[in-house]
């Protein structure tokens, strides 16, 4: 079965460091999203990326946040100072209709 | 905008014992309903999704969810449980654009099912 395959499994960053988040979505899949859930928290929405651009996002998607699709199988998520608050596992995921595919997950602790 | 709510944060049981989860959304058009599992370690999973016709569907794993429209619930049940379906559930909800699915999902809080051997 395809999978959406996110690297690294775990993140520490420093305060104020920039963090790249990587995922290969399914090959066939038209739709992308990045989705975050801060530990005991729900699982919240960030951004959906469709055509190449940014489809809709989220509050918390600021200034800080931005994706990219640098070629046609990376589907990348940036945070370029990180706070504290950022800690939490974010998940990526792909569809083509309806059906949702999500990756396993990279955990980023911010200290 | 959506919002779904999950009423039980932890759920502990004994094998065999009959499981059903609720979620209660809130929109005012037509949705789609899904029900995730997220086993320790692992990804998102589908158990079951509901977009129209029959309210109660069956998904995998032997559960089933019952769509009420009048209650705004599409509550997740298994009739007998077994160890292996420790995990996190979640339920979640999208826009329904003429019938497929558009959109962000938005998720219900989640709910820890710890099931004792």
């Amino acid at each position: 079965e395809p999978e959406v395959t996110q690297t690294p499994s775990h993140q520490v960053t420093q305060m104020g460091q920039e963090v790249i988040l990587r995922c290969v979505p399914i090959s066939n899949h038209l739709y992308f999203y990045w989705y975050r859930q801060i530990l005991g928290q729900k699982v919240e929405f960030l951004v959906s990326f469709y055509n190449n651009e940014i489809s809709e996002k989220s509050e918390i998607f600021d200034d800080q946040f931005s994706v990219e699709r640098p070629d046609g199988s990376n589907f990348t998520l940036k945070i370029r100072s990180t706070k504290l608050e950022d800690s939490a596992m974010y998940f990526c995921a792909s569809r083509v209709t309806w059906g949702y595919t999500f990756g396993s997950g990279t955990r980023l602790t911010v200290v | 905008a959506q919002s779904v709510s999950q009423h039980n944060h932890h759920v502990i049981l004994s094998e065999a014992a009959s499981l059903e989860l609720g979620c209660n959304y809130s929109y005012g058009g037509t949705v789609n309903l899904f029900w995730y599992v997220q086993y320790p370690g692992q990804h998102l999973q589908l158990l079951l999704k509901y977009f129209s016709g029959d309210p109660l569907v069956k998904g995998i794993k032997g559960f089933e969810a019952e769509f009420i429209k009048s209650k705004f619930s599409f509550n997740l049940r298994k009739p007998s449980v077994q160890w292996s379906d420790t995990a996190e559930y979640f339920c979640a909800v999208n826009k329904n654009a003429g019938g497929t699915s558009y959109g962000k999902l938005t998720f219900g809080q989640g709910t820890i099912l710890t099931v004792h051997p």
